[in-house]
């Protein structure tokens, strides 16, 4: 219930591509969703977020979709670039002001020059 | 100011020593945080502390032991550790209440335990 699982768990994808990562969950008390993206030896920085009253949410190059029916939701990277090599987690929290994050178990993105 | 950070940014102890990282923060948050995270792993929650008061504990060993001296500093006291403690320790810090969401990581300490 309290589970995001996340997939791939890695993908290479050629410059100029589409890279995209899946997120699903089942606790319907989610309202927070949020991508985060790492760099090796760094902390995780959130990279872009939605709720689930939006069903897409762009900033950049980077998209959410979000499907609240099928409680799924996917961050797309558009022109990938080797500066997004990186691992992404999505990961969601609780509504009524919870502050704890589920994170899902990430996904290491290559993209090939 | 939008940066948490964090000392020291490396460390290796013996299983006998007791060390402590430091966290801070100027951003007026009133939630912070520490994580575990292992190699090719999701940070693992470990601690909260909301204005100043321990407020999740996440079944953490007591030889982990918080201390939010005030709302910009956090500390995490480690003593005995294990050699399978070794991992990046990340600090995080959150406005608190509903519709304040997002938190803010701070590049971690690499904790090696011999």
């Amino acid at each position: 219930q309290q589970q995001v699982k996340q997939s791939p768990q890695s993908l290479i994808v050629q410059k100029g591509g589409i890279s995209i990562i899946n997120c699903a969950y089942e606790n319907t008390a989610f309202d927070y969703f949020p991508w985060y993206q790492q760099f090796p030896g760094k902390g995780p920085a959130l990279l872009i977020a939605i709720r689930p009253d939006v069903s897409e949410k762009k900033e950049g190059r980077f998209t959410i979709s979000f499907n609240k029916s099928a409680k799924q939701f996917s961050l797309h990277i558009m022109d990938s670039q080797p500066g997004d090599s990186a691992t992404y987690f999505c990961a969601a929290k609780l509504q009524g002001g919870s502050e704890k994050l589920v994170f899902g178990k990430g996904t290491k993105l290559t993209v090939n020059p | 100011d939008t940066e948490v950070t964090q000392t020291p940014k490396h460390l290796v102890m013996g299983m006998t020593n007791k060390k402590s990282l430091k966290c801070e923060q100027h951003m007026g948050h009133r939630a912070m945080y520490w994580y575990k995270q292992k190699a090719k792993k999701p940070p693992e929650l470990m601690f909260v502390y909301s204005y100043e008061k321990l407020s999740i504990n996440e079944s953490v060993p007591s030889r982990f032991s918080p201390e939010c001296p005030n709302s910009s500093l956090l500390n995490l006291h480690l003593h005995a550790l294990q050699p399978e403690d070794s991992a990046l320790y990340l600090c995080a810090s959150s406005h608190t209440g509903l519709g304040s969401n997002e938190q803010f990581f701070g590049p971690g300490t690499r904790l090696t335990v011999l």
